[in-house]
This record gives C-alpha cells, sequence and structure tokens, in this order.
C-alpha cells in the first residue's frame, strides 16, 4: 500500500538558517502530493501541493518539488523564522487509494531566535 | 475563506460513556474524512464517505465507533463506549476531488480526553 516516509524531528534551527525536511513515498500509483503544517492544539493547515513530475509547489516562501524518479519531495525554505516552528507533514493522495490522503508521522521544527 | 467547522473543541469524558464529534465540511465538498490522530503521530483514516454513503471504513473500530453523514452534509462520529486508549486529537476533512483539486481541508479538530 501507500506509505509516506519522514524525517525523524525534531529538527533544531536559528532564526534565518535554511531548512531541509525529507519526504519520501511509496505509491501504487503517480500520486499527488501535499505538505501540511499543525501549529500546536490545532488542525492541519495545507502549506504547499504538486500534481505531477517536476512540478514545484509553493507558499509563505516554502517550496517543495516533485522528484518521481527518486519518489521525494522534500520541503525546503531559505530562511526560516520563529513563527515557523510547527509540525510538517508529508501526504499523498491518489485515485488507486480513493483519494484518501496518507500521512508521514510528521516532523517538529523548532526555530529559536 | 470557507472553512471545516469541527465541535467541540475538547472534550473530557468518563471512560463507558458515550461521546460524539459533529462536523460541517465546506460547502459543496462531497467528500468528507474522519481522521484520528495520537500525540507525536501522523493522522490515521477512520472513515470516508462520498455523500451519504460510506466508501471506506476498513479502519474504523465498528464494535465501538460509528459515523454517519444522513444527509450528505455534516457528519457524526461516536464512540460508545469510550476507553482510555481512545484519547486522541480527531480530525475532519472535506475535498473537492475534481481534477487536480484532491486536496483534504482541514477543521480545528476535537480534542477528547478520556479519564
Amino acid at each position: 500500500g501507500d506509505s509516506v516516509t519522514q524525517m525523524e524531528g525534531p529538527v533544531t534551527l536559528s532564526e534565518e538558517a535554511f531548512l531541509t525536511i525529507n519526504c519520501t513515498y511509496t505509491a501504487t500509483g503517480y500520486p499527488s502530493l501535499f505538505w501540511y503544517v499543525q501549529y500546536p492544539g490545532e488542525g492541519l493547515q495545507l502549506l504547499l501541493k504538486a500534481t505531477k513530475a517536476d512540478d514545484k509547489g509553493s507558499n509563505k516562501g516554502f517550496e517543495a518539488t516533485y522528484r518521481k524518479e527518486t519518489t521525494s519531495f522534500h520541503l525546503e525554505k531559505g530562511s526560516v523564522q520563529v513563527s515557523d516552528s510547527a509540525v510538517y507533514f508529508c501526504a499523498l493522495s491518489e485515485a488507486g487509494g480513493s483519494y484518501i490522503p496518507t500521512f508521514g508521522r510528521g516532523t517538529s521544527l523548532i526555530v529559536h531566535p | 475563506e470557507a472553512e471545516v467547522a469541527q465541535s467541540p473543541r475538547y472534550k473530557i469524558t468518563e471512560k463507558s460513556q458515550a461521546v460524539a464529534f459533529w462536523c460541517d465540511p465546506i460547502s459543496g465538498h462531497a467528500t468528507l474524512y474522519w481522521y484520528r490522530q495520537i500525540l507525536g503521530q501522523g493522522p490515521e483514516l477512520l472513515v470516508q464517505f462520498q455523500d451519504e454513503s460510506v466508501v471506506d471504513d476498513s479502519q474504523l473500530p465498528k464494535d465501538r465507533f460509528s459515523a454517519e453523514r444522513l444527509k450528505g452534509v455534516d457528519s457524526t462520529l461516536k464512540i460508545q463506549p469510550a476507553e482510555l486508549g481512545d484519547s486522541a486529537m480527531y480530525l475532519c476533512a472535506s475535498s473537492l476531488l475534481t481534477g487536480t483539486n484532491t486536496e483534504a481541508f482541514f477543521g480545528q479538530g476535537t480534542r477528547l480526553t478520556v479519564v
């Protein structure tokens, strides 16, 4: 079945540092890929998405590129802020799975001033 | 901006009691999901609806959990009787599922504590 693997956290950075959170996936078909962000005590918010190979999703300075050859969708940001501290989830959905989103375990990001 | 509404935000209940959660999806979204999220983990699907029909409830513990979406709009998830291990965040999400619009939009969740 489909699965998503994310790097273990927490990731701890200083403000203005470069961020990478790795995500790889396994899917039977041709999935759409997503990054969601969750702040403490809140639901998940869609951060960005990509629906086909080589697509780059971007939002609020974050970006991720759909790499079919390496089955990856790594999240990057050039300069993180304290307000980016949250848990980030990589997810996929595909037609063969009734488009049910499948999530990774999440990666906690802590940004210090 | 349209949002998925959930209530209550927080619920504390004693074990063996019944508890219910409500969700109102974004208007026009035919697909509705209920997920359970244990602290420190990713969300796991409990049930998916398409309109009023259940598409997938293979991970729903049917001996104690039930879900309905009678008119194909809002939905209720019930647990009876609640157990200590049911303490978690219960998330509702909805999706349009047309073209490339397959992303799910989540509500703020209901934090359940069973004591």
